[in-house]
């Protein structure tokens, strides 16, 4: 069936550098693929949509210079989150449609990244 | 602007007793009605989902949730609990056959012998 695989898993880093999770549908191509942070023992948050082909559309809330969204190509989106900070801990998760379905109600979602920062 | 509910962060049952996780929306639109499942430090799986059709629908597990348009709602529930069911369970709401989803702030199920 349809996969959605983020890379990497895990991922420590030093406060004020950044670092990239990506974000690939594996045997379909999405032209919209979602971005999601959750927090320990909360909920998940909608962060951005990221659109193939042009800018993403951010919530609110969300700074957009800190977390620049890429979606290059039709299978794969990618997050950095730029001069991290400890606060930027959290467990990211995206999530991706086939473009081929008609209607949005197949959703895959990824099986996360836990990013650290210290 | 859509919303979800979800009475109860915690739900403890015994093995073999019915589950019945709580799940609440708020829609201007026909939502599209989801449950996800979530193990500890893994993604979501999806247990089930509402879009058209018929109200009672029937997952993997052996979980149903039922919408009930006139109580805005759509529970979850298993008839009986197995303790490989103990994870944190999600219900969303998506309008308009969008593919956003607005999460609950989840229930997290323990089974005891």
């Amino acid at each position: 069936g349809a996969v959605v695989s983020q890379h990497p898993s895990w991922v420590i880093c030093k406060s004020g550098t950044s670092v990239k999770i990506e974000c690939r549908s594996l045997d379909f191509q999405a032209t919209t693929m979602f971005w999601y942070r959750q927090f320990p023992k909360q909920s998940l948050m909608l962060m951005a949509t990221s659109n193939e082909g042009s800018k993403a559309t951010y919530e609110q809330g969300v700074e957009k210079d800190k977390f620049l969204i890429n979606h290059a190509s039709l299978t794969l989106s990618t997050l950095t989150v730029t001069s991290a900070h400890p606060e930027d801990s959290s467990f990211y998760i995206c999530s991706a449609t086939p473009t081929s379905e008609s209607s949005g109600n197949t959703i895959y979602f990824g099986e996360g990244s836990w990013l650290t920062v210290v | 602007a859509q919303s979800v509910t979800q009475l109860g962060s915690h739900v403890s049952v015994s093995e073999g007793a019915l589950v019945l996780l709580r799940c609440n929306y708020s829609s201007s639109v026909p939502p599209y009605l989801f449950w996800y499942v979530q193990y500890p430090n893994q993604g979501l799986q999806l247990l089930l989902k509402y879009t058209t059709g018929a109200t009672l629908v029937k997952g993997i597990n052996g979980f149903e949730a039922e919408f009930k348009k006139s109580e805005t709602s759509f529970h979850l529930t298993k008839p009986s609990a197995h303790m490989s069911d103990a994870a944190e369970y999600f219900c969303a709401v998506s309008t308009g056959g969008g593919i956003k989803l607005t999460f609950g702030t989840g229930t997290q199920l323990k089974v005891e012998l």
